[in-house]
């Protein structure tokens, strides 16, 4: 089945604790991209990344690092988590970046940082 | 910079009104537009897109859109709405070789 997986899909942790949130998906795709989805802000876009090694920041990079080793894989490292990255995370994935190609979602993370 | 935007915060409609949703971009050129729906607890998932060609598309579950050019609106309709309508929708936007853009989000409440 063609999808977008997400783990963990739910972490509670403390201020400073680094952390590392998965995301893979299985269709070859090129484009991924990590959002956050925050009451009355919609979603934000993070970080994204065009192809493998590629990657640029989105509209709230601050507080994040991203990596794409390799086409299936765009982990979100948090390297000091602060509460006011307590959100929900959600990554996506599409064939390629423009063109005709929608977004892929995963299920969501939900981050809580005390 | 681009960017999308979505008139109503909040709409609360009773099943069987009809439903139409605000969505415009702010930048010229050939665009794609995309509208998704994230239902409670759930993740976002396509409602319908456009690219290019009869300016009305139609969706899942009885939704449609038009895109409208010399507006830069790509509003959301559906003639009759259910009480399982209720969900988040967004608009986004991208074109080729750039990123994609979401709009703030409409909350839709359907009261049975």
């Amino acid at each position: 089945e063609a999808q977008v997986t997400q783990n963990p899909r739910y972490l509670i942790t403390v201020t400073g604790k680094k952390l590392t949130v998965t995301c893979s998906q299985n269709m070859n795709h090129e484009y991924m991209s990590w959002y956050r989805q925050d009451p009355g802000l919609g979603l934000r876009q993070i970080y994204y990344s065009m192809n493998v090694e590629v990657t640029d920041k989105g509209d709230v990079p601050e507080g994040y690092k991203v990596s794409r080793k390799e086409k299936r894989n765009f982990p979100l490292i948090l390297e000091s988590p602060s509460p006011n990255q307590t959100s929900l995370y959600f990554c996506a994935s599409s064939l390629s970046s423009g063109g005709y190609n929608e977004q892929f979602f995963g299920p969501g993370t939900r981050l809580t940082v005390l | 910079a681009q960017s999308v935007s979505q008139h109503n915060h909040h709409v609360i409609l009773s099943e069987a009104a009809s439903l139409e949703l605000g969505c415009n971009y702010s930048y010229g050129g050939t665009v794609n537009l995309f509208w998704y729906v994230q239902y409670p607890g759930q993740h976002l998932q396509l409602l319908l897109k456009y690219f290019s060609g009869d300016p009305l598309v139609k969706g899942i579950k009885g939704f449609e859109a038009e895109f409208i050019k010399s507006k830069f609106s790509f509003n959301l309709r559906k003639p009759s709405v259910q009480w399982s309508d209720t969900a988040e929708y967004f608009c986004a936007v991208n074109r080729y070789g750039q990123n994609f853009v979401f709009g703030p989000g409409t909350r839709l409440s359907v009261l049975p």
